[in-house]
Parts: structure tokens; C-alpha cells; sequence
């Protein structure tokens, strides 16, 4: 069974640009979550979805938003990207939504100049 | 915010060594999680343990939880050079449902 997969492994971007980071949950799981993880810091929550729709959002702002296809997979964008944006990204899936066990990718780290 | 605090932040033994980390929380839970993080990349999942256990095995792993003092422990016996990684835990005590994450304990394993 393949797991979390997550696109790009690496993206570096400029002040004010835009950054698309993509994630497919292991099949069969509905629930998608993101994280930011600054360097040598824990998780931060961003963002859960669940059958398409966001069920609850951490303290963000709203430049960093996503979306949820139909097949499950997910999309994280931020855009107007600031320094304090580079981080490793972590996107994960569950099969039940909320605080289940939560299956983890290997993360995309952002960096931003 | 994040509500579990690991302790200790770090730790070094020696490989062989049994290690024990810590992990407080500040409200009523329904389960506790641990995982592990090797070296920046994803996290894995070890153990789970709800409000009603109070002891859970999974191999060399060994996890408590005491609800009254809102703590968990994870102990791992017999510790590997491929055990050091940052562990941490994470609670069901966050809104809707959401995973509430500690800061993380990193583990160093030395041979």
C-alpha cells in the first residue's frame, strides 16, 4: 500500500511570490491535514480537510489556503510568501477525520529568499 | 497553541540504554498519541493510547498515561543507534477534533 506522497521534495521561491505544494493521501483515507514545521520547532496545524470540504483551520492568515479534490488529494497554496515562511511542510492522511492516527508524508521544505 | 509539552527537550545516552521521555498536557483528553521523527522528514506513528488505558506495549516501546496528573510517558528500552529522532506527542483536546502537537523531544542515541 503506498503512503502519503507529497510534491515538490524541495521549492525555493522569493518574497512575494506564490507556492503550490501538493499531497495524495494513502487510498482509501478522506481526511488530509497540514502542518509547518519551522526548523528544529514541533507542528504547527494549518489546515484539515475532509470530503472536500475544510473542517478547521489553524492560526494562519488567510494567505494560506488549499482545497480538497474529489479523488482526495490536496493542495496547499501561500501566497504573498514571506521569510518566515521557509519551513517543512508536513501533509498527512486518516481514514477517520479528527484526532485519529494520523499517517504522515515526507514533506516539502520551502524556502524562501 | 500547542498544549503538550515534551521533557525532556533533549536527551543523550548510550546505545543499549533504556530512555524516557515525558509529555503534560493541560486539558481532559480522549486518547494521547507518541510518533517519531527522523532527521526533518514525516512523522511516524507509534503508539496510541486512549483515557481508559493506562499502559500500552508495542515492542521495545513502552507508553503510560495517568490522566489525574495529565502525563504520558514513552519509554523505549534497549535503545538502537536508529531510535535517535525527535518524539513527540500529541492530544485530542484541540477544537473539532484537532491534533494538539509538543514541542518534541530529540533523542540521541551514542554508540
Amino acid at each position: 500500500e503506498a503512503g502519503v506522497t507529497q510534491s515538490p521534495t524541495h521549492l525555493i521561491k522569493t518574497r512575494g511570490q506564490q507556492a503550490t505544494l501538493r499531497c495524495s493521501p494513502i487510498s482509501g483515507h478522506t481526511s488530509v491535514y497540514w502542518y509547518q514545521q519551522a526548523l528544529g520547532l514541533g507542528l504547527q496545524f494549518l489546515l484539515w480537510y475532509d470530503e472536500g470540504e475544510e473542517r478547521n483551520r489553524g492560526n494562519f492568515p488567510p494567505r494560506f489556503s488549499g482545497r480538497q479534490f474529489p479523488n482526495y488529494s490536496s493542495e496547499l497554496n501561500v501566497n504573498a510568501l514571506e521569510l518566515e515562511d521557509s519551513a517543512l511542510y508536513l501533509c498527512a492522511s486518516s481514514s477517520v477525520g479528527g484526532a485519529e492516527t494520523q499517517y504522515f508524508g515526507p514533506g516539502t521544505r520551502l524556502l524562501v529568499l | 497553541s500547542q498544549q503538550g509539552e515534551e521533557d525532556p527537550q533533549a536527551l543523550s545516552i548510550q546505545e543499549g540504554e533504556n530512555a524516557t521521555m515525558n509529555c503534560s498536557y493541560k486539558t481532559s483528553i480522549n486518547n494521547l498519541q507518541w510518533y517519531r521523527q527522523n532527521s526533518g522528514r514525516g512523522l511516524v506513528h507509534l503508539i496510541l493510547i486512549r483515557s481508559n488505558e493506562r499502559e500500552k506495549h508495542s515492542g521495545r516501546l513502552r507508553v503510560t498515561l495517568d490522566t489525574s496528573k495529565k502525563s504520558s510517558s514513552l519509554l523505549i528500552t534497549a535503545s538502537r543507534a536508529a531510535d535517535t529522532a525527535s518524539y513527540f506527542c500529541a492530544t485530542d483536546a484541540g477544537s473539532n477534533y484537532q491534533l494538539i502537537w509538543g514541542a518534541g523531544t530529540k533523542l540521541i542515541i551514542k554508540p
